[in-house]
C-alpha cells in the first residue's frame, strides 16, 4: 500500500453535517489525490495536490474542499455533507521516483450519508 | 484530451482457460498505459504498466498487456485464469509529459472478471 493509510475506514452521518477523511503518507510522495469511486462510474477524480498547499480541482470537485499543510497530510472535506455524497473515496499518490509514475491507493473509506 | 474505455462490464472465464480483458484508449499522444486491480473491499492495486518499447509487457500474478498502437489498445491476458483472479479491473491512460502541472491519469469503469472453478 505504499504506506498509505486513510481514516476514518468506516463513517455513517447525516444530511447537512461536515466531514473530513483523511489521507496519511509516510513516503513524502509530492503528488496526492482523492477520488470516488461509485457503482458504474468508476474512478473519479475529486481534487489533488502536487505539493504544500498547492491544490486544484478534478472533475466531481464541488461540494468538496481539500488542504494540505503538511507533505504527509492530505484531508478532503464535505463542508455539509449529502446523500449523493455517500461513496467509497480513494487516496492515491503517484510514485515519480521510477519514471512514468505509478499510482498507488489507500485502502479506502466507506462513507455513507443518511 | 484523454480517454479509456472498458468495453465489457464483466467477463466470465472457467478456471484453467486463457483470459482476456479488453482496453482501448484515446490520446493525442504516445500514451502511457496502466492495469489496475480491485480486490472486494480493497484499494486499487498496480498490476502492469506501458512506456515504451516492447509491446507485450509482463506484470504481476502473472498477467500480461499487449500495447498495439494501430488499434490504441492494451488488452490483459493471462494464459490460466485462476479463481483468485476474480476482482475488479481498471485501465488508465495518461500523457508522459505533465498536463496542466500535474500527473493526472484518466481511468475506465472498470470491468469485473469472475473465474468460474
Amino acid at each position: 500500500d505504499a504506506g498509505i493509510t486513510q481514516s476514518p475506514r468506516h463513517k455513517v452521518t447525516e444530511t447537512g453535517t461536515p466531514v473530513t477523511l483523511r489521507c496519511h503518507q509516510t513516503e513524502n510522495h509530492r503528488y496526492m489525490y482523492w477520488y470516488r469511486q461509485d457503482p458504474g462510474h468508476g474512478l473519479r477524480l475529486i481534487h489533488y495536490s502536487y505539493g504544500v498547499k498547492d491544490t486544484d480541482k478534478g472533475e466531481v470537485s464541488d461540494g468538496y474542499s481539500v488542504s494540505r499543510s503538511k507533505t504527509e497530510d492530505f484531508l478532503l472535506t464535505l463542508e455539509s455533507a449529502t446523500s449523493s455524497q455517500t461513496s467509497v473515496y480513494f487516496c492515491a499518490i503517484s510514485d515519480t521516483s521510477r519514471g512514468a509514475d505509478t499510482q498507488y491507493f489507500g485502502p479506502g473509506t466507506r462513507l455513507t450519508v443518511l | 484530451a484523454q480517454s479509456v474505455a472498458q468495453p465489457e462490464d464483466q467477463v466470465n472465464v472457467a478456471e484453467g482457460n486463457p483470459l482476456t480483458v479488453k482496453c482501448t484508449y484515446s490520446v493525442s499522444g504516445n500514451p502511457y498505459l496502466f492495469w489496475y486491480v480491485q480486490y472486494p473491499n480493497r484499494g486499487l492495486q498496480f498490476l502492469l504498466k506501458y512506456i515504451t518499447g516492447d509491446n507485450l509487457v509482463k506484470g504481476s500474478y502473472g498477467f500480461e498487456a499487449e500495447f498495439n498502437k494501430s488499434q490504441t489498445s492494451f488488452h490483459l491476458k493471462k494464459p490460466s485464469a485462476l479463481v483468485s483472479d476474480s476482482a475488479l479491473y481498471f485501465c488508465a491512460v495518461r500523457l508522459p509529459e505533465l498536463s496542466g502541472g500535474s500527473y493526472i491519469p484518466t481511468f475506465g469503469r472498470g470491468t469485473s472478471l469472475i473465474v468460474h472453478p
